[in-house]
């Protein structure tokens, strides 16, 4: 089945630092989805990229699609304490319309 | 935007009971809704899709017999974990969508403990 690998597992910044998250897929994915999960929280919506080297940003946070479709990356510029959790993708997968997640990267911030 | 609320939030049962967590859309109709199972520091794991009015769909190794799935209504699914055992203990999410496009919202899932 599908898979969806995500690096770095673990991520120690320090505040103001950028990060970044990676997700590669053995598949063309036919859209991707990024999921923030708080420490001890649900997952949220962040965004989903369809078209082939798609590039959308929310303030800080810029996300890019492969022009393969088969990987995304998440950059977080001048990271934050609001910034910590863990950042997941996702794409299409199981069930109807079921998501495969990437493992997920856990982001520490030091202050 | 869309509303999932997921009851309860934790809950302790004893090995052998069964245990029942419920899924409801708040504001919007799903036809299709999704359980998870998530471990510790772990990813999301899809177990099954809840569909509307029928059965649902496991995914491979998942056991239906184990974990109920029941979608009585547009607006709510029951997860069922039947003769739960201390291995069954785990975060259950359920999450729902308003379609493939706009993102899915996840309820804020259940903290089953099994003792």
């Amino acid at each position: 089945g599908q898979q969806v690998m995500q690096i770095p597992q673990y991520q120690h910044v320090q505040e103001g630092e950028d990060f970044t998250t990676y997700c590669n897929s053995s598949t063309t994915l036919s859209n991707i989805q990024w999921y923030k999960q708080r420490p001890g929280g649900h997952p949220v919506f962040l965004i989903q990229l369809v078209k082939s080297g798609e590039v959308k940003k929310q303030k800080r946070l810029t996300f890019q699609f492969g022009e393969a479709k088969k990987n995304s990356s998440l950059h977080i510029t001048a990271t934050q304490t609001t910034d910590v959790g863990t950042y997941f993708c996702a794409g299409p997968g199981g069930g109807a319309d079921g998501l495969t997640f990437g493992k997920g990267t856990h982001l520490i911030i030091q202050p | 935007g869309a509303v999932v609320s997921q009851h309860p939030s934790w809950v302790i049962c004893k090995s052998g009971t069964s245990v029942k967590i419920e899924c409801r859309s708040l504001d919007f109709q799903a036809t299709t809704m999704f359980w998870y199972r998530q471990f510790p520091k772990q990813s999301l794991m899809l177990m099954a899709t809840s569909n509307e009015g029928s059965k649902a769909t496991y995914e491979q190794g998942v056991e239906k017999d184990k974990f109920l799935i029941n979608h009585a209504s547009l607006t709510l699914s029951t997860l069922t974990v039947t003769s739960a055992h201390p291995e069954d203990s785990s975060f259950y999410i359920c999450s729902a969508g308003e379609g493939a496009n706009y993102g899915y919202t996840f309820g804020s899932g259940t903290r089953l403990t099994v003792v």
